[in-house]
């Protein structure tokens, strides 16, 4: 499995905007950046996805580089419920079979009020 | 919205003792996993699961855990002889490859205490 890499932690300030950033230069054609977070004492969450071009959603923006090789989530207004530990996850689209995600150690984000 | 549920929220077993997790995915999905996080580790991916058979299963997924869908509802994780070392979170998820979103939906967890 392509590996991402992540800083282990980040702080923020609430209502101001947080970049996170993945890298992962080993990345394939046929490989979506996923993206997932982690809230204290609850099972993952997916936040967004994208294969080549910027997504947008109600969470947050994903910013891909052009050469896919880095990508950065984007939180608009960070919350205090944003705090969490974030993935950053290469997962590949095979036609039919499981798509398992592989999980590395995340970023942790604190967030403060 | 709907949710991923999971029973028991805790359980505490003997070591050595037969346990069993259950799992509600979202009605329309067809693809389904157990992954574990050990207390302060990563998320682990133990197996998946796909048209009533297991699909990919990793190498914690040896001969003392077992699949199965008994109902066309459930889905569930059985762990026939518990470890100390099976203490964990297990989390099931589930995904529609059919309307692919790329969205996988986990449940709250199964906290596992093995004594």
């Amino acid at each position: 499995d392509a590996k991402t890499t992540q800083p282990n932690s980040m702080e923020s300030n609430e209502e101001e905007p947080v970049h996170l950033p993945c890298n992962h230069s080993t990345i394939s054609g046929t490989d979506y950046i996923h993206w997932y977070r982690q809230l204290p004492s609850q099972g993952p969450e997916y936040v967004i996805h994208g294969l080549t071009s910027n997504v947008n959603n109600r969470m947050a923006s994903l910013a891909i580089a052009e050469d896919r090789k880095s990508s950065t989530l984007i939180l608009h207004r960070a919350t205090l419920r944003d705090a969490a530990v974030y993935y950053c996850i290469l997962r590949e689209k095979r036609q039919g079979g499981s798509e398992k995600l592989v999980f590395g150690k995340g970023m942790k984000l604190t967030v403060n009020p | 919205e709907p949710e991923v549920t999971q029973t028991p929220s805790h359980q505490v077993t003997q070591m050595g003792q037969e346990v069993i997790l259950r799992c509600v995915p979202i009605s329309n999905h067809l693809y389904f996993y157990w992954y574990r996080q050990i207390l302060g580790q990563k998320v682990e991916f133990l197996v998946s699961f796909y048209n009533n058979e297991i699909s990919e299963k990793s190498e914690i997924f040896d001969d003392q855990f077992s699949v199965e869908r008994p109902d066309g509802s459930n889905f569930t994780l059985k762990i026939r002889s518990t470890k100390l070392e099976d203490s964990a979170m297990y989390f099931c998820a589930s995904d529609n490859r059919g309307r692919y979103t790329g969205e996988l939906f986990f449940g709250e967890g199964s906290r596992l205490t093995v004594l």
